[in-house]
């Protein structure tokens, strides 16, 4: 079964504006992560929030944990056409790192 | 220098026959995994290695078959390939442990059966 759901499942945007995309998950987790994949590519990681954390920033990206939701968004502030990717949230799923599941991914859209 | 590297990138090739993929990563890390992403973006995980044990199998049929002949090298072999099996497969490395976590990928490689 999928770990994490993500939504939207697609999201267009103007350069500029933010972009919010959510996270549910159904099990308890050691950390959650963002990721992102650009056509073609492999997927890069982008952060990290572990499980006692409830906010987390790294450069325009900042991630909220709810552990009591079981749910996590990732915030994109001040959108650039080079964000134009997809989005995916894994979660290790308490395995310490064996088995790390991904969420089915939001599509980014960034309009120049 | 590129850190997890897969090969081949594209495959294509007939329904009933056999292929591998080949994953070399240069990182220095004891897990490597094997993720399958289909048409619809949806990323599933079908094996983990931690130190060349296989850790993880989520049910995959047996027609795939890992290999991790040392810590740095996990191959993919499938037999009698179906229709099914066309997607991209990820190799993906990592240090397990409870306060690590992020995996790095290969490019991917395409698998088309026709």
């Amino acid at each position: 079964s999928q770990q994490g759901e993500e939504d939207p499942q697609a999201l267009s945007i103007q350069e500029g504006e933010n972009a919010t995309m959510n996270c549910s998950y159904k099990t308890s987790i050691n950390n959650l992560q963002w990721y992102r994949q650009n056509s073609g590519r492999g997927l890069v990681h982008l952060i990290l929030i572990r499980s006692n954390e409830r906010e987390k920033h790294s450069g325009r990206l900042r991630v909220t944990l709810d552990t009591s939701k079981k749910s996590s968004s990732l915030l994109i502030t001040a959108s650039r056409a080079a964000d134009t990717a997809s989005y995916f949230c894994a979660t290790d799923a308490g395995t310490g790192g064996f088995k790390t599941i991904f969420g089915a991914g939001t599509r980014l859209f960034v309009k120049a | 220098d590129t850190a997890v590297s897969q090969t081949p990138k594209y495959l294509v090739t007939q329904m009933g026959n056999d292929k591998s993929i080949k994953c070399e990563q240069n990182l220095g890390h004891d897990t490597m995994y094997w993720y399958k992403q289909d048409s619809k973006k949806f990323l599933k995980i079908m094996f983990s290695y931690n130190n060349k044990e296989l850790i993880i199998n989520e049910t995959v049929p047996n027609r795939f078959s890992p290999k991790s002949p040392d810590k740095a090298h996990l191959n993919l072999h499938i037999n009698s390939l179906e229709l099914g099996d066309s997607a991209v497969y990820f190799c993906a490395s990592t240090m397990a442990g409870a306060h690590t976590g992020e995996l790095f990928f290969g490019e991917g490689s395409r698998l088309t059966v026709l």
